[in-house]
């Protein structure tokens, strides 16, 4: 297995510019999230989805987009990137939303935004 | 609303003594709690977790952690540190009903094991 693969690892966008955050998993996970890291802040989820077709906001949704039309493809769309979404991305996975559940980490997309 | 503490951005300890990375956490119910460990350039790796049961939990690559519910910490300990456990530690906690049943991190404790 791969476990969680993220592309790109690196990008530099100009303000304003779009783009998409791919991830994909091949453990059959429903539960997948989104969530940014930033110095000092530990991890802030930006989205998550318990399974296809149903997504949710976590705690900084402002600016990006999500859309979970398979099990395995969870991608994350910053719709016009400003300067304050530079930061490295990590998009997760677990079996369930069961609260005993380890997340699943891949290996992080370090996003600059000039 | 729920969080995680850790009150040390670094820890620096010689190689072969003790490790503590510690962490305090503030919930209005049960906590489920969890350690990541993150190196350099790579996501986060599960290091262990307290669902319930015995308050001492030992994980992979010989970390354990004890969780006290008056004390309200969850402290990571290594009995004899490496120099390979140099990394990005994360406290994690998660509660029933959040939404989405969210992990919330602390802000990391980065650990400097020197030789």
């Amino acid at each position: 297995n791969a476990g969680v693969t993220q592309t790109p690892k690196f990008q530099v966008l100009k303000t304003g510019q779009s783009m998409t955050l791919q991830c994909a998993q091949d453990m059959n996970h429903e539960y997948m999230s989104w969530y940014r890291q930033d110095p000092g802040m530990g991890l802030r989820l930006i989205h998550y989805s318990v399974g296809a077709g149903i997504t949710d906001q976590g705690e900084v949704p402002n600016g990006y987009n999500v859309s979970r039309s398979t099990t395995e493809d969870f991608p994350l769309r910053l719709l016009s990137a400003a300067p304050s979404q530079t930061s490295v991305y990590f998009c997760a996975s677990s079996l369930d939303r069961g609260v005993n559940n380890e997340q699943f980490f891949g290996p992080g997309t370090r996003l600059t935004v000039l | 609303a729920q969080s995680v503490a850790q009150p040390e951005d670094q820890v620096n300890v010689a190689e072969g003594n003790p490790l503590t990375v510690k962490c305090t956490y503030s919930v209005s119910g049960n906590p489920y709690l969890f350690w990541y460990v993150q190196y350099p350039n790579r996501g986060l790796q599960f290091l262990l977790k307290y669902i319930t049961g015995d308050n001492l939990v030992k994980g992979s690559y010989g970390f354990e952690a004890e969780f006290n519910k008056s004390q309200t910490s969850f402290h990571l300990k290594k009995p004899s540190a490496l120099v390979s456990d140099s990394a990005l530690y994360f406290c994690a906690v998660r509660i029933v009903k959040a939404a989405g049943n969210k992990l919330t991190f602390g802000g990391g404790t980065r650990v400097l094991v020197k030789p």
